[in-house]
């Protein structure tokens, strides 16, 4: 079992639609949670990042963190274009360990 | 500040050589660490150095080393290359009281 688990996608939505991106850990000692983007060609950046269980917005973003089912995802509101790229969960137990990505599309 | 920046961005080398890339980190930030990405194994976490020690290690022979400099610079070593690690290395680095880490652009390296 890899230790955190994204579903690869690709996902596909309308512009204007809702994007959820799921993360699953395997680490219940894992303290921090993070969202980065990546386009294709560079780095990743940063998102967001949730400690407590709940959720936290940032503008269009919303990260839910739910520690007893070691689950994290992302949603994207209001999905742009601009916004296809590949996320990556990232989980910061004794390192930081990073999800394999899901690629997201969104389709004018 | 300036962002992270790596030397060079990209690196031809041939099978059995070594190479030498180079990390300076966000101005304050003392926390180093290498990731190597690949599409079949996505981001893998190699070492990390903080205060010119190596804080923790990820699963990777020993061929893969690094070091951290006073200036908190850093630089990753791979010898005898292998076709295997034609990849792109992503260093972040992040202040010591934070966790948030910052990547720099990436050197991407093929291996022929």
């Amino acid at each position: 079992q890899k230790e955190v688990e994204q579903n690869s996608g690709p996902l596909s939505v309308p512009e204007g639609a809702i994007a959820s991106l799921n993360c699953t850990y395997s680490d219940r000692g894992s303290q921090s949670f993070f969202w980065y983007r990546q386009y294709s060609g560079k780095s990743p950046e940063l998102i967001m990042f949730i400690y407590s269980n709940g959720d936290k917005e940032d503008g269009r973003f919303t990260a839910q963190l739910n520690k007893a089912s070691q689950y994290v995802s992302l949603l994207i509101r209001d999905s742009q274009p601009s916004d296809s790229a590949t996320y990556l969960c990232a989980v910061n137990g004794n390192d930081m360990r990073f999800g394999a990505g899901t690629r997201l599309t969104v389709k004018p | 500040k300036a962002g992270v920046t790596q030397t060079p961005r990209y690196l031809i080398k041939t099978r059995g050589q070594q190479v030498t890339l180079s990390c300076s980190p966000i101005s304050g930030h003392r926390s180093v660490s290498w990731y190597q990405q690949t599409p079949g194994q996505g981001l893998q976490f190699l070492f990390e150095y903080f205060s010119e020690t190596q804080r923790n290690k990820g699963n990777f022979p020993g061929r893969f080393s690094g070091r951290q400099f006073s200036n908190s610079r850093s630089e990753m070593n791979v010898s005898t290359l292998e076709l295997g690690d034609s990849a792109l290395y992503l260093c972040a680095t992040r202040d010591s009281e934070a966790e948030t880490q910052y990547f720099g652009p990436g050197t991407r390296l093929l291996v022929l």
